[in-house]
């Protein structure tokens, strides 16, 4: 079946380090995939998208790529900042719904 | 353009009782999902409805129900509450659902406590 599988948190930044959070994903088909942000206290946030292999979704300096041939759409940024902390989800749709990573928290120190 | 809106915000209920949740979705979106949020099982799928039509149900028992109106505005109903259905409980628009795209814009949330 379609699952998405990504790395366990919580992972702990300095600000300004380089950041990756990785997701595989196994499907039929082509799904598009996403990443979303969950800020404390909030609802989900679509932070990118890709819609097909090699597609790169990018967003407030967050970037990933859709890779066929691995399988995944793994998250980076280039340099986060407190403001960063939050909790990402990978997910990918399949017949009307979004399935889920079960979430990476992230926690940006100053 | 607003976005998504959740009502209540925060209910608090009994063992026992039933509870109904309500969602407007973003003006012209036509789909609307519904997920349970807990921190044991994570975002998992409900129901989505697209145009008063249910196209897909999670894998919840039958105590958790759901519809949508013409104005695609969409309420969920869970009835003979236990303990385990409290959670935060997400509703999501999308404008038509159709293809691989399916982009969803998610609402704050209701927080849901069963005691």
């Amino acid at each position: 079946g379609n699952s998405v599988t990504q790395m366990e948190g919580p992972v702990t930044l300095s600000e300004e380090a380089f950041l990756t959070i990785n997701c595989t994903y196994t499907a039929t088909g082509y799904p598009s995939l996403f990443w979303y942000v969950q800020y404390p206290g909030e609802g989900l946030q679509l932070l990118l998208k890709a819609t097909k292999a090699d597609d790169k979704g990018s967003n407030k300096g967050f970037e990933a790529t859709y890779r066929k041939e691995t399988t995944s759409f793994h998250l980076e940024k280039g340099s986060v900042q407190v403001s960063d902390s939050a909790v990402y989800f990978c997910a990918l749709n399949n017949n009307y719904q979004l399935i889920w990573g079960a979430g990476t928290k992230l926690i940006i120190k100053p | 353009k607003a976005g998504v809106t959740q009502t209540p915000r925060y209910l608090i209920k009994t063992r026992g009782q039933q509870v109904t949740l309500s969602c407007s979705p973003i003006s012209g979106h036509r789909s609307v999902s519904w997920y349970q949020q807990t921190p044991g099982q994570g975002l998992q799928f409900l129901f989505e409805y697209f145009s008063e039509t249910q196209r897909n149900k999670g894998n919840f028992p039958g105590r958790f129900s759901g519809r949508q109106f013409s104005n695609s505005r969409s309420e969920m109903n869970v009835s003979t509450l236990e303990l385990g259905d409290s959670a935060l409980y997400l509703c999501a628009s999308s404008l038509t659902g159709q293809g691989n795209v399916y982009e969803q814009y998610f609402g704050p949330g209701t927080r849901l406590t069963v005691t």
